[in-house]
């Protein structure tokens, strides 16, 4: 196992269209996290999954945000009519739940909407 | 509201002495804090963690310290190296997810 996969690992995509990523998580690991970080700022929780349930959506997932985990294995996160505002690096990471060796990050995936 | 701080945007420290990164945090219900190391164009890397029962803990060149009454931990790195040079985010668990300071930018020179 190599890891968390994040696809594509870079995004540019006009205002208005709608855009997926996808996350592959560790295969042992239980749940997955994304979050979202911008220029300066540390990364944000979205939101997260312990196996295929959806357990928090941050407030900062609008409408306009869907994530899902069909079968407990890998996440898509869908932003619909994104705007200019969505732009950042995507992260997910996951875990099996012990934090003595921290979430396991992926390498993200960087949206930019023109 | 920020809930987890970290004061110094940046920091550049001599090859071989000791770099000390420090965290800030509110919300006295963490239970766990961590270190990670972010390099551009790349997700962040796990370095160390500290539970909220402990004061240190450490792990070769990577010491983390907490102390609850401030609400303060801090990351020493000695000695310090240029493969170092990175940006530095602490993080502490809110129930099931992790909230993440806005980081510090660490140059090693030699």
């Amino acid at each position: 196992d190599t890891g968390v996969s994040q696809d594509p690992r870079h995004k540019i995509t006009k205002r208005g269209q709608n855009v997926t990523f996808r996350c592959d998580p560790i295969s042992e690991h239980n749940r997955l996290y994304w979050y979202r970080q911008t220029l300066g700022q540390g990364p944000e929780f979205l939101t997260y999954f312990q196996n295929e349930a959806q357990l928090e959506k941050s407030r900062l997932l609008s409408d306009r945000f869907s994530a899902e985990r069909p079968k407990g294995s890998f996440s898509t996160l869908e932003i619909q009519r994104t705007e200019q505002g969505d732009s950042a690096m995507y992260l997910c990471a996951s875990t099996s739940g012990t934090l003595d060796y921290g979430y396991t990050f992926g390498s993200g995936t960087r949206l930019t909407v023109v | 509201d920020q809930q987890v701080k970290q004061n110094s945007p940046s920091l550049s420290v001599q090859e071989g002495r000791i770099s000390i990164l420090n965290c800030d945090y509110t919300n006295s219900m963490f239970d766990y804090f961590l270190w990670y190391k972010k390099y551009p164009a790349e997700g962040p890397t796990f370095l160390i963690s500290i539970s909220s029962i402990k004061d240190k803990n450490e792990d070769g060149r990577f010491t983390v310290f907490l102390n609850k009454s401030a609400k303060h931990l801090s990351l020493h790195i000695v000695p310090s190296q240029p493969g170092d040079s990175a940006v530095y985010f602490c993080a502490a668990r809110d129930t099931d997810k992790l909230i993440f300071g806005t980081g510090t930018r660490l140059q090693v020179f030699p």
